[in-house]
């Protein structure tokens, strides 16, 4: 079965630090790969996402980080705030049938970023 | 505003009974997924459609139906086959392309009674 493995599980830290999320796939086929930003009661939303023909994205204080021969992406969260506290789930998209496309989504990291 | 929208937010059901939850969007998209979210289980997906009168199972459809009469709808029907249904179910959408960047709804929260 598809599988996304993402790690850790929480994280905690402090305001102004360096959050890092972590995902591994095996599927080659996974051709995208997008983060979601959850928060308690909502549903998640998409925060920033990268294709396997670059290695890094950068949007405002989030990057993705690609690493295509070892199967590994993580996310970046730089000067880290209050309320990026959230948890975050990475994703991996492919091909299901002709123009559709699949989801499989990590486990969730619960990230607390305290003052 | 163009979104989704699921209703009810919180809806409790006695164990037994057929409940349908609503997913309604107005983004113009033409695929339309269920998800249900368990604590520390990410994201699974139930059902997903492609276009109008068309669905397809995803990993964990037991227990669970839809319907896809028209395009800005797609309702999930839980029912009492469905063993562990307390849950948080999402809807999502997408456009079609070469990528999949679906966008989710509020989520609605099922408790079983």
């Amino acid at each position: 079965q598809q599988q996304v493995k993402q790690s850790p599980q929480s994280l905690i830290v402090q305001k102004g630090g360096i959050s890092i999320i972590n995902c591994a796939y095996e599927n080659t086929a996974f051709d995208y790969f997008p983060w979601y930003q959850q928060f308690p009661g909502k549903g998640p939303a998409l925060l920033i996402a990268i294709r396997p023909d670059v290695s890094e994205k950068k949007e405002g204080r989030f990057t993705i980080s690609f690493n295509k021969s070892a199967k590994q992406f993580s996310l970046h969260i730089m000067d880290s705030q209050p309320g990026d506290s959230a948890t975050y789930f990475c994703a991996a998209s492919s091909s299901i049938q002709a123009g559709s496309y699949q989801l499989t989504f990590g486990k969730g990291t619960k990230l607390s970023v305290i003052p | 505003d163009g979104g989704i929208t699921q209703s009810p937010k919180y809806l409790f059901r006695k164990e037994g009974q057929n409940v349908t939850l609503s997913c309604e969007q107005n983004l113009n998209h033409d695929a339309m997924y269920w998800y249900r979210q368990d604590p520390g289980q990410g994201l699974r997906l139930i059902y997903y459609s492609q276009i109008v009168n068309d669905f397809q199972k995803g990993d964990i459809a037991e227990g669970y139906s839809v319907s896809r009469e028209k395009k800005e709808s797609f309702p999930l029907t839980v029912t009492s086959a469905q063993k562990n249904p307390t849950a948080f179910y999402l809807c999502a959408s997408s456009t079609p392309g070469l990528y999949n960047e679906q966008f989710f709804g509020p989520g609605t929260r099922l408790t079983v009674l």
